[in-house]
Formats: C-alpha cells, structure tokens, sequence
C-alpha cells in the first residue's frame, strides 16, 4: 500500500527553466510534508518542508506548494541549475510520527 | 543546518561477523533517531524507530535479533548487524528528529558489504 507516490520516475529541464515534482498521497491525516534531495551513495538532505496548515512554503529557488483537497504537492525549483541534478523524495508523517518516502524522482537539469 | 554523522561510511566483513554502525547528531539533540535500508534503485525503507532510553520499534519483516539497536543517549544510536550474511549487503542511513522540529536530518550512510 504507497501512501506517498511519486509517479514520475524522471524528470528533465533545461538549465534556467522550473523544474516542477509531483507527489500525491492517500493517508488523510498526514500533516507535514517534506522535501529531500539525495545524490548516489550518500544520505537524503533536507530540502524544505510545509505543513497541513499552509499552503505554500518559499525558500530561495525551492517552492513546495500543498493542495489538501487534492491530497497533492509539489516542489518548484526555479531556476534550476545542473548542481540540481539529483533524486528528489517527497516524506509525510502524521503525528510526528515516522516519515513514509515517495519512491522517488530523478531529475536532470541540462546545461 | 542541523548535522548527523554516520560511522563507518564503509565497511566490508566476512559472513557470520557482526557489524556496528553509529549514528550521531552533533549538533541537536534527537530523542528519535530511525535506521533505513535502501536498495539498488529503491527508495529507503524504514527498518525500526530508536527512542532513547527505551526498545526500539522494529517495521514488519525487520528481525530485532539480526538489526540490534541501542540509543543510549540523546545524541548516539547504533545499529548492529549480528552474523552478517551477503544479502544484508546495502546502504544503512541512519536519521535523527530535531526535538523541537518535526525534521528529520539524515546521515551520509554506511555502505555494508557482506563477502
């Protein structure tokens, strides 16, 4: 059972553009969402994170936005840059409770 | 931003040793700390939640006797790998939850390799 999906595999962008990932959830009481960006054998790192009380969530290029109703967010970075490069998890929890991790997104940001 | 260190990043065994590997927040302290496996190409896979001063709480399918966790303080967790064998071989990540955010900081790994 996915409770955190992300259902695009890989995503790719030209250097300069918005780079938009999706994710979508099924667990209603989830109410914090987070953002990590991992590169190949080393940890996640925290990207940004929002919670169910807002709907928006700025800082620098990266932009999560929540829409509730649809049980759906997203991470806009712009512009993105090919240091970018990288997979890209959506997290939620509920409670506080332990993080459920999208499969996550592998985005290529060309020079 | 907060900081969590794994060691070893890398370690390579013989079947049937064990292995530790530590997790520390150098920087805050974690009441929680959580161990994650992940596999070639697969996102990570919660293996048990480590509160300190209790039992940790194992996932489904997660032995406790292979996995030993011990969170003896509020900043250091360690896994051990009891009788390692070649399919524990994989990446250990280890996190730790900031107590007063609901974030949780992520170490570098630890690549297990079981010969």
């Amino acid at each position: 059972d996915q409770q955190v999906k992300q259902n695009s595999p890989s995503l790719s962008v030209q250097e300069g553009r918005i780079s938009i990932l999706n994710c979508d959830y099924t667990n209603s009481m989830f109410d914090y969402f987070l953002w990590y960006k991992k590169y190949p054998a080393e940890g996640p790192t925290f990207l940004i994170s929002i919670s169910s009380i807002k709907d928006k969530n700025e800082d620098g290029r990266f932009t999560v936005f929540l829409n509730k109703s649809a049980k759906h967010l997203s991470l806009h970075i712009v512009p993105s840059q090919p240091g970018d490069s990288a997979v890209y998890f959506c997290a939620a929890s509920a409670d506080g409770n332990k993080l459920v991790f999208g499969a996550g997104t592998i985005l290529r940001v060309k020079s | 931003g907060a900081v969590v260190s794994q060691h070893p990043s890398r370690v390579i065994c013989k079947s049937g040793t064990s292995v530790k590997i530590e997790c520390r927040s150098l920087d805050f302290q974690a009441t929680t700390m959580f161990w994650y496996r992940q596999f070639p190409k697969q996102s990570l896979m919660l293996m048990a939640t480590s509160n300190e001063g209790s039992k940790a709480t194992y996932e489904q399918g997660v032995e406790k006797d292979k996995f030993l966790i011990n969170h003896a303080s509020l900043t250091l967790s360690t896994l051990t790998v009891t009788s390692a064998h070649p399919e524990d071989s994989s990446f250990y990540i280890c996190s730790a939850r900031d107590w007063r955010v609901e974030t949780q900081y992520f170490g570098p790994g630890t690549r297990l390799l079981v010969l």
